[in-house]
Protein backbone atom coordinates (compact mmCIF):
# COMPACT_ATOMS: atom_id res chain seq x y z
CA UNK A 1 0.00 0.00 0.00
CA UNK A 2 1.10 3.55 -0.12
CA UNK A 3 3.15 4.87 2.41
CA UNK A 4 5.23 8.01 3.91
CA UNK A 5 8.80 8.10 4.84
CA UNK A 6 10.44 10.96 6.82
CA UNK A 7 13.71 11.26 8.45
CA UNK A 8 14.17 10.59 11.77
CA UNK A 9 14.47 13.10 14.40
CA UNK A 10 14.68 14.65 16.30
CA UNK A 11 16.60 17.30 14.43
CA UNK A 12 18.33 20.30 16.83
CA UNK A 13 19.29 23.57 15.25
CA UNK A 14 20.31 26.65 16.44
CA UNK A 15 18.06 29.89 15.22
CA UNK A 16 18.54 31.19 11.55
CA UNK A 17 19.89 27.85 10.38
CA UNK A 18 18.85 25.90 7.15
CA UNK A 19 15.87 23.09 7.69
CA UNK A 20 15.55 20.59 5.64
CA UNK A 21 13.15 17.67 6.17
CA UNK A 22 13.51 14.57 4.14
CA UNK A 23 10.55 13.06 3.05
CA UNK A 24 9.81 10.30 0.69
CA UNK A 25 6.69 8.29 -0.91
CA UNK A 26 5.04 5.14 -2.25
CA UNK A 27 2.25 5.41 -3.98
CA UNK A 28 0.54 3.86 -6.94
CA UNK A 29 -1.25 6.90 -8.64
CA UNK A 30 -0.34 10.56 -7.98
CA UNK A 31 -1.37 11.69 -4.68
CA UNK A 32 -1.12 14.78 -3.35
CA UNK A 33 1.54 15.55 -0.71
CA UNK A 34 1.12 17.75 2.17
CA UNK A 35 2.98 18.65 5.26
CA UNK A 36 1.22 19.46 8.83
CA UNK A 37 2.72 21.11 12.14
CA UNK A 38 2.05 19.83 15.29
CA UNK A 39 2.96 22.40 18.12
CA UNK A 40 3.22 20.56 21.93
CA UNK A 41 -0.35 19.36 23.00
CA UNK A 42 -2.41 21.16 19.82
CA UNK A 43 -3.66 19.59 17.15
CA UNK A 44 -2.27 18.77 13.52
CA UNK A 45 -2.42 22.28 11.19
CA UNK A 46 -1.83 22.10 7.52
CA UNK A 47 1.81 23.77 6.98
CA UNK A 48 1.56 23.62 2.82
CA UNK A 49 0.87 21.17 -0.31
CA UNK A 50 1.27 19.90 -3.81
CA UNK A 51 -1.18 18.43 -5.35
CA UNK A 52 0.96 17.30 -8.96
CA UNK A 53 4.39 16.91 -9.96
CA UNK A 54 6.72 19.96 -10.07
CA UNK A 55 4.31 21.93 -7.87
CA UNK A 56 5.96 23.63 -5.25
CA UNK A 57 4.15 24.40 -1.56
CA UNK A 58 5.11 27.56 0.34
CA UNK A 59 4.19 29.05 3.72
CA UNK A 60 5.71 30.69 6.61
CA UNK A 61 8.85 30.81 4.73
CA UNK A 62 8.58 27.00 4.44
CA UNK A 63 8.74 25.69 0.78
CA UNK A 64 8.56 21.73 -0.20
CA UNK A 65 8.60 20.89 -4.08
CA UNK A 66 6.55 17.65 -5.13
CA UNK A 67 9.38 15.55 -6.96
CA UNK A 68 7.87 12.69 -9.15
CA UNK A 69 10.84 11.11 -10.54
CA UNK A 70 12.64 10.49 -6.92
CA UNK A 71 9.36 10.48 -5.21
CA UNK A 72 10.36 13.21 -3.05
CA UNK A 73 9.09 16.06 -1.20
CA UNK A 74 11.50 17.55 1.22
CA UNK A 75 10.43 20.45 3.78
CA UNK A 76 13.06 22.98 3.66
CA UNK A 77 13.57 26.89 5.31
CA UNK A 78 16.34 28.95 5.09
CA UNK A 79 16.71 30.47 8.58
CA UNK A 80 14.79 28.77 11.60
CA UNK A 81 13.34 30.60 14.28
CA UNK A 82 12.78 29.25 18.11
CA UNK A 83 8.95 29.00 17.71
CA UNK A 84 9.12 26.68 14.44
CA UNK A 85 10.00 23.82 17.01
CA UNK A 86 7.27 21.95 16.62
CA UNK A 87 6.55 17.85 14.83
CA UNK A 88 6.39 18.11 11.52
CA UNK A 89 4.40 15.09 9.19
CA UNK A 90 4.84 14.59 5.91
CA UNK A 91 1.59 13.23 4.25
CA UNK A 92 -0.06 11.55 1.23
CA UNK A 93 -3.49 11.87 0.13
CA UNK A 94 -4.49 8.97 -1.95
CA UNK A 95 -5.80 9.69 -5.65
CA UNK A 96 -9.32 8.94 -6.27
CA UNK A 97 -11.01 7.57 -3.25
CA UNK A 98 -12.42 9.59 -0.12
CA UNK A 99 -8.86 10.68 0.27
CA UNK A 100 -7.70 9.88 3.85
CA UNK A 101 -4.35 10.76 4.67
CA UNK A 102 -1.16 8.62 5.51
CA UNK A 103 1.26 9.95 7.66
CA UNK A 104 5.13 9.23 8.09
CA UNK A 105 6.63 9.05 11.47
CA UNK A 106 6.61 12.13 12.35
CA UNK A 107 10.39 14.89 12.82
CA UNK A 108 11.03 16.92 15.91
CA UNK A 109 12.33 19.86 15.26
CA UNK A 110 14.16 21.74 18.25
CA UNK A 111 15.55 25.56 17.69
CA UNK A 112 17.59 26.97 20.15
CA UNK A 113 18.77 30.36 20.21
CA UNK B 1 -13.54 31.47 12.31
CA UNK B 2 -14.96 28.42 13.61
CA UNK B 3 -12.37 25.39 14.25
CA UNK B 4 -13.56 21.80 14.43
CA UNK B 5 -14.63 20.84 17.97
CA UNK B 6 -14.01 17.71 19.62
CA UNK B 7 -15.24 17.09 23.02
CA UNK B 8 -14.58 15.80 25.22
CA UNK B 9 -10.71 16.97 25.43
CA UNK B 10 -9.60 14.59 28.07
CA UNK B 11 -10.55 11.57 29.27
CA UNK B 12 -9.95 8.59 31.51
CA UNK B 13 -11.13 5.21 31.71
CA UNK B 14 -10.91 1.85 33.20
CA UNK B 15 -10.19 -0.78 31.25
CA UNK B 16 -13.27 -2.59 29.71
CA UNK B 17 -14.86 0.17 30.05
CA UNK B 18 -16.85 2.18 27.06
CA UNK B 19 -15.60 5.88 25.67
CA UNK B 20 -17.68 8.32 23.27
CA UNK B 21 -15.76 10.52 21.41
CA UNK B 22 -17.53 13.44 19.95
CA UNK B 23 -16.42 15.70 16.84
CA UNK B 24 -18.18 18.97 15.52
CA UNK B 25 -17.04 19.80 12.15
CA UNK B 26 -16.81 22.93 10.88
CA UNK B 27 -19.69 24.68 9.78
CA UNK B 28 -21.20 23.31 6.47
CA UNK B 29 -18.34 20.61 5.77
CA UNK B 30 -19.73 17.54 5.09
CA UNK B 31 -17.14 14.93 5.56
CA UNK B 32 -15.64 13.72 8.93
CA UNK B 33 -12.52 11.54 9.53
CA UNK B 34 -10.56 10.43 12.52
CA UNK B 35 -6.97 9.63 13.36
CA UNK B 36 -5.63 7.64 15.77
CA UNK B 37 -2.11 8.85 17.28
CA UNK B 38 -0.54 6.50 19.73
CA UNK B 39 2.64 8.03 21.96
CA UNK B 40 5.13 9.06 20.06
CA UNK B 41 3.48 7.51 16.81
CA UNK B 42 1.97 9.17 13.45
CA UNK B 43 -1.91 9.48 13.62
CA UNK B 44 -3.30 6.39 11.68
CA UNK B 45 -6.73 6.97 9.50
CA UNK B 46 -9.95 4.78 11.22
CA UNK B 47 -12.65 6.02 9.29
CA UNK B 48 -14.39 8.65 7.98
CA UNK B 49 -18.11 9.87 6.68
CA UNK B 50 -19.17 11.26 3.70
CA UNK B 51 -23.11 12.81 3.75
CA UNK B 52 -23.65 10.67 6.82
CA UNK B 53 -22.16 7.56 5.21
CA UNK B 54 -19.50 5.63 5.63
CA UNK B 55 -16.91 6.83 2.88
CA UNK B 56 -13.74 4.69 3.71
CA UNK B 57 -12.12 2.42 6.47
CA UNK B 58 -8.30 1.83 7.91
CA UNK B 59 -7.45 0.42 10.48
CA UNK B 60 -10.16 0.40 13.19
CA UNK B 61 -10.76 -2.12 15.53
CA UNK B 62 -14.17 -3.97 15.74
CA UNK B 63 -14.78 -3.03 19.07
CA UNK B 64 -15.08 0.74 17.59
CA UNK B 65 -17.97 2.09 15.80
CA UNK B 66 -18.70 5.29 14.48
CA UNK B 67 -21.51 7.02 12.86
CA UNK B 68 -22.09 10.90 11.48
CA UNK B 69 -25.14 12.08 12.31
CA UNK B 70 -28.02 14.68 10.41
CA UNK B 71 -26.39 17.75 11.49
CA UNK B 72 -23.18 16.35 9.92
CA UNK B 73 -21.24 15.88 13.60
CA UNK B 74 -19.85 12.18 14.16
CA UNK B 75 -19.35 10.53 17.57
CA UNK B 76 -17.08 7.26 17.85
CA UNK B 77 -18.01 4.49 20.38
CA UNK B 78 -15.27 2.26 21.99
CA UNK B 79 -16.01 -0.35 23.61
CA UNK B 80 -13.96 -2.84 25.60
CA UNK B 81 -11.53 -0.49 26.16
CA UNK B 82 -7.80 -1.88 26.12
CA UNK B 83 -4.47 -0.14 27.31
CA UNK B 84 -3.21 0.14 23.62
CA UNK B 85 -6.20 2.01 22.89
CA UNK B 86 -4.79 5.33 24.82
CA UNK B 87 -4.20 7.64 22.08
CA UNK B 88 -4.83 11.19 20.79
CA UNK B 89 -7.51 10.96 19.11
CA UNK B 90 -8.07 13.69 15.94
CA UNK B 91 -11.11 14.39 14.17
CA UNK B 92 -10.85 16.49 10.65
CA UNK B 93 -13.53 17.94 8.67
CA UNK B 94 -13.60 18.61 5.03
CA UNK B 95 -15.66 20.15 2.40
CA UNK B 96 -16.48 17.25 0.15
CA UNK B 97 -14.09 14.47 0.19
CA UNK B 98 -10.92 14.88 -0.78
CA UNK B 99 -10.63 18.62 -0.31
CA UNK B 100 -8.47 20.06 2.71
CA UNK B 101 -8.75 18.69 6.06
CA UNK B 102 -9.05 20.21 9.16
CA UNK B 103 -7.93 19.03 12.25
CA UNK B 104 -9.51 19.54 15.54
CA UNK B 105 -7.53 19.67 19.00
CA UNK B 106 -8.27 16.33 19.67
CA UNK B 107 -9.17 14.00 22.62
CA UNK B 108 -6.59 12.58 24.59
CA UNK B 109 -7.72 8.92 26.06
CA UNK B 110 -6.18 7.29 28.71
CA UNK B 111 -6.97 4.31 29.62
CA UNK B 112 -5.84 2.74 33.24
Amino acid sequence: GDSVTQMEGPVTLSEEAFLTINCTYTATGYPSLFWYVQYPGEGLQLLLKATKADDKGSNKGFEATYRKETTSFHLEKGSVQVSDSAVYFCALSESGGYNKLIFGAGTRLAVHP
Amino acid sequence: AAGVIQSPRHLIKEKRETATLKCYPIPRHDTVYWYQQGPGQDPQFLISFYEKMQSDKGSIPDRFSAQQFSDYHSELNMSSLELGDSALYFCASSLGSGNEQFFGPGTRLTVL
